[in-house]
């Protein structure tokens, strides 16, 4: 069964730069669009970022200036990057696969405090 | 940006019931419509796509319809597994967005 598993720091301070990496069980990168959505305690969800297996990306307007998206086929990864964190940034971010979102890693809780 | 609206904001039903759960496009998003179910602590499930496609090993009691701007889940029968909050979201335009969310919890 393919699963997305994800990791990165779960604390940080503001004006600290976020940093995740997310991998694939199966190395299955091609064919897929790969995304970070993220979802505020108690609230709904928001796409940030995709990116397809050639390193096509597209952002949230919202965020652009912000983030930056990146995959590595040869380690089967693909990463998110947001900078200048404030604590309305602090959310429980998902990696998932799909044009269609049919597969979500485990989720990482990301708190942003001084 | 499209915006989705879901209602109600809560249904409160009973198992066995008919659940019918509504989400309004700000524009018309053709059928390019997802339905999302999460239970606490986990990550969404994709349910239906493409607006009445049902995803793998989706039951057959899940089952959407709509077009344009109005779109609806039905479960035909809830089950106890199915209390959970569930979520619309459109890919017709960039970026993708998500509904509110409406609850479905116990009677």
């Amino acid at each position: 069964q393919v699963q997305l598993r994800q990791w990165g720091a779960g604390l940080l301070k503001p004006s600290e730069t976020l940093s995740l990496t997310c991998t694939v069980s199966d190395g299955s990168f091609t064919g897929y669009y790969w995304s970070w959505i993220r979802q505020p305690p108690g609230r709904g969800l928001e796409l940030l970022a995709e990116i397809n297996h050639s390193g096509t990306s597209i952002y949230n307007p919202s965020l652009e200036s912000r983030l930056t998206i990146s995959v590595d086929t040869s380690k089967n990864h693909f990463s998110l990057k947001m900078t200048s964190l404030t604590a309305a940034d602090t959310a429980t971010y998902y990696c998932v696969r799909g044009a269609w979102f049919d597969l979500w890693g485990q989720g990482t809780l990301v708190t942003v405090s001084s | 940006e499209v915006v989705l609206t879901q209602s109600p904001g809560t249904l409160s039903l009973s198992p066995g019931e008919r659940a019918t759960l509504s989400c309004r496009a700000s524009q018309s998003v053709s059928r390019y419509i997802a339905w999302y179910q999460q239970k606490p602590g986990q990550a969404p499930r994709l349910l239906i796509y493409d607006a009445y496609t049902r995803a793998t090993g989706i039951p057959a009691r899940f089952s959407g319809s709509g077009s344009g701007t109005e779109f609806t889940l039905t479960i035909s029968s809830l089950e106890a597994e199915d209390f959970a909050v569930y979520y619309c979201q459109q890919r017709s335009d960039w970026p993708p967005t998500f509904g509110q969310g409406t609850k479905v919890e116990i009677k």
